[in-house]
C-alpha cells in the first residue's frame, strides 16, 4: 500500500521566483497524469493535464513535463506567488476493475514568501 | 466548470454513532462518484468507486461493512461511516465523473471533516 507519510516535503520559494515541483510516478502502464492544488480544508483542485503521447504541455503560468523513461513528473510553476501556496499532488491514472481510478502521489507544499 | 458539493463539511460525533456525508453532482449526471480519506499531512487514498444504482466497489483494506456507500441517483452518492470510532476521523473527500467534461475528468468535492470523539 502507499507509505504513510508525517511529513510533507516543502519547497520554500520567493515570490516572482519560479518553482519546480517533482513526482515520480509508480506505473509504467499509466497514460494519463494530473497536477492538482488543495489549498488547507478544501478538495483538491485541478491545475494541468498531460497524456503519455506527449512529454510537454503548457497553461497559463504552469508547464507539465513527462519523462516516461524514468517515471518522473514535474510542474513548473512561472512567477510564483503567494496565493500559489499549497499542497500539490500529481495524480495518475490506472484501469482497474473497468474504472478510471486516480492513484494519488505524497504530494508536496510549496511555501511562497512575499 | 463541474460543480460538486459535499455535506455537511465537517461533522463531530461520538464514538459508537453512525455519521452520513452527502456528495452531490450540481450541473451533471455523475455515473460513477469516487470516496476518498485523507489523514492529516498524507495524500488522498481512494477508498471505493460507486456507479449509479449498483454496488461499490471498495479498495483493498477498506471495511464495507463500515463504510456504506449508496448511489441513488445521478446526482447524488452517499457515504456512511457506521459505529464511528476515533481512528475514522480523517477528512473525506468525493469526486464524480459523468456527462460534463472528458470521460477521465473527475471533480472533487469540498470534503467533509469528521472528529470521532
Amino acid at each position: 500500500g502507499e507509505s504513510v507519510g508525517l511529513h510533507l516535503p516543502t519547497l520554500s520559494v520567493q515570490e516572482g521566483d519560479n518553482s519546480i515541483i517533482n513526482c515520480a510516478y509508480s506505473n509504467s502502464a499509466s497514460d494519463y497524469f494530473i497536477w492538482y492544488k488543495q489549498e488547507s480544508g478544501k478538495g483538491p483542485q485541478f491545475i494541468i493535464d498531460i497524456r503519455s503521447n506527449m512529454d510537454k504541455r503548457q497553461g497559463q503560468r504552469v508547464t507539465v513535463l513527462l519523462n516516461k523513461t524514468v517515471k518522473h513528473l514535474s510542474l513548473q510553476i512561472a512567477a510564483t506567488q503567494p496565493g500559489d501556496s499549497a499542497v500539490y499532488f500529481c495524480a495518475e491514472m490506472g484501469v482497474g476493475t473497468g474504472f478510471q481510478k486516480l492513484v494519488f502521489g505524497t504530494g508536496t507544499r510549496l511555501l511562497v514568501s512575499p | 466548470g463541474a460543480v460538486v458539493s459535499q455535506h455537511p463539511s465537517w461533522v463531530i460525533c461520538k464514538s459508537g454513532t453512525s455519521v452520513k456525508i452527502e456528495c452531490r453532482s450540481l450541473d451533471f449526471q455523475a455515473t460513477t462518484m469516487f470516496w476518498y480519506r485523507q489523514f492529516p499531512k498524507q495524500s488522498l487514498m481512494l477508498m471505493a468507486t460507486s456507479n449509479e444504482g449498483s454496488k461499490a466497489t471498495y479498495e483493498q483494506g477498506v471495511e464495507k461493512d463500515k463504510f456504506l456507500i449508496n448511489h441513488a441517483s445521478l446526482t447524488l452518492s452517499t457515504l456512511t461511516v457506521t459505529s464511528a470510532h476515533p481512528e475514522d476521523s480523517s477528512f473525506y473527500i468525493c469526486s464524480a465523473i459523468g456527462d460534463r467534461g472528458r470521460q477521465e475528468t473527475q471533480y472533487f468535492g469540498p470534503g467533509t471533516r469528521l472528529l470521532v470523539l
